[in-house]
């Protein structure tokens, strides 16, 4: 099982609409949560961070978190094209300072 | 700010050869610096955690010769590419922890592009 996994799309949204994308993690004591956005080419961009139960809300974003289940999930209000990138979780895992990436979602705003 | 610049952003090289990529972080110290690597349609693959005067801990199955990590103060890292061939052609990012930052942020630079003929 891998640490932390995610579907890599694509997921296909249209303009407007809310996009959700979903990410499961296997070490039950991470403590530390991520979503970064990559668009091709370029390097990831941190987008939101969670460190507790429940939803966090910025802007257009809101990361929702459930340690009991093991899932921390991002969800994109009205989606916008621009918003076409893949998104990548990260989890802090163990002890040490460094994060597990997920495989990315890739997610595909239409016009 | 948390802003971090890799340099150069892109490099072509003969297979053999070294190549030095730099990590700064330019407006924060930065206690730990990671570096990446990402092969196309893949994902982020840690290499090394580097922290400031001490040596890199390197990852399961990166060969730590091969791959230098200097971090010689807390606004630069870098890495040097020995004798580099086509396989090691990908992505390099680095990213960094703010000193005082959210817990285990990470910053990421904008990555070098390797290709080794």
């Amino acid at each position: 099982q891998k640490e932390v996994e995610q579907n890599s799309g694509p997921l296909s949204v249209p303009e407007g609409a809310i996009a959700s994308l979903n990410c499961t993690y296997s070490d039950r004591g991470s403590q530390s949560f991520f979503w970064y956005r990559q668009y091709s080419g370029k390097s990831p961009e941190l987008i939101m961070s969670i460190y507790s139960n429940g939803d966090k809300e910025d802007g257009r974003f809101t990361a929702q978190l459930n340690k009991a289940s093991q899932y921390v999930s991002l969800l994109i209000r009205d989606s916008q094209p621009s918003d076409s990138a893949t998104y990548l979780c990260a989890v802090r895992t163990g002890t040490a300072s460094k994060l597990t990436f997920g495989t990315g979602t890739r997610l595909q705003v239409t016009l | 700010g948390a802003v971090v610049s890799q340099h150069p952003s892109r490099v072509i090289c003969k297979s053999g050869t070294s190549v030095k990529i730099e990590c700064r972080s330019l407006d924060f110290q930065a206690t730990t610096m990671f570096w990446y690597r990402q092969f196309p349609k893949q994902s982020l693959m840690l290499m090394a955690t580097s922290n400031e005067g001490s040596k890199a801990t390197y990852e399961q199955g990166v060969e730590k010769d091969k791959f230098l990590i200097n971090h010689a103060s807390l606004t630069l890292s870098t890495l040097t590419v020995t004798s580099a061939h086509p396989e090691d052609s990908s992505f390099y990012i680095c990213s960094a922890h703010r000193r005082g930052g959210p817990p285990d942020t990470q910053y990421f630079g904008p990555g070098t592009r390797l290709t080794v003929l």
